[in-house]
């Protein structure tokens, strides 16, 4: 049982459509990420949990919408997305703030 | 606004042969980590750097924190084919929130056999 569980690894979804992305992680950390990683990018922070609780959200269009319904499940809503918004999306936790961060394997979204 | 820079973008070598990859910025950083990422995987954390001037061996790999704590190097020595992969250096600002790390865009290592 791997550490920090991302699904779908993969989805492709239309413009209009609806999906959620799935993580979960069973290493009894209080922290949980979600980043974007494109293609000649740095890796982007999206939001972070704390405690289930949100402690980051960095400017990201509302089409995102990430739920914490306890500390180890993360999901990110996705609506409406934009062909633009096609990456790979990685889920982490942590023990805490300055803590290490552990990653989960991703899930590729292609938005046609 | 807090960058990395990684160099270089891509490094494709024969086994066998030695090789470094820098990270730099013009900020000064609490600490830096660095991962590495397989195809189809998520980034794995190789090593966290924390004083200036530091200098930690991980087997064949030697990563070192540069002494005004802005930049980093990673050198592999005598790489093999499991080396390859896609090196991400992290840093975590001094002044900004704990749980925001900025990363540099990688660099892509193949080592040939």
């Amino acid at each position: 049982e791997t550490g920090v569980t991302q699904t779908p690894r993969h989805l492709v979804m239309g413009m209009t459509n609806k999906k959620s992305l799935k993580c979960e992680q069973h290493l009894g950390h209080n922290a949980m990420y979600w980043y974007k990683q494109s293609a000649k990018k740095p890796l982007e922070l999206m939001f972070v949990y704390s405690l289930e609780e949100r402690v980051e959200n960095n400017s990201v269009p509302s089409r995102f919408s990430p739920e914490c319904p306890n500390s180890s499940h993360l999901f990110l809503h996705l609506h409406t997305l934009q062909p633009e918004d096609s990456a790979l999306y990685l889920c982490a936790s942590s023990q805490g703030e300055g803590s290490p961060l552990h990653f989960g394997n991703g899930t590729r979204l292609t938005v046609t | 606004t807090q960058l990395l820079e990684q160099s270089p973008q891509f490094l494709s070598i024969q086994e066998g042969e030695n090789l470094t990859v820098y990270c730099n910025s013009s900020s000064v950083f609490s600490s830096l980590q660095w991962y590495r990422q397989e195809p189809g995987e998520g980034p794995v954390l190789l090593v966290t750097v924390v004083t200036g001037g530091e200098v930690k061996k991980l087997k064949r790999l030697t990563f070192q924190f540069g002494d005004a704590r802005k930049d980093s190097s990673l050198h592999i020595t005598a790489a093999q084919p499991g080396d390859t992969g896609l090196y991400l250096c992290a840093g975590r600002g001094s002044g900004a929130g704990s749980y925001q790390l900025t990363f540099g865009k990688g660099t892509k290592l193949s080592v040939i056999p």
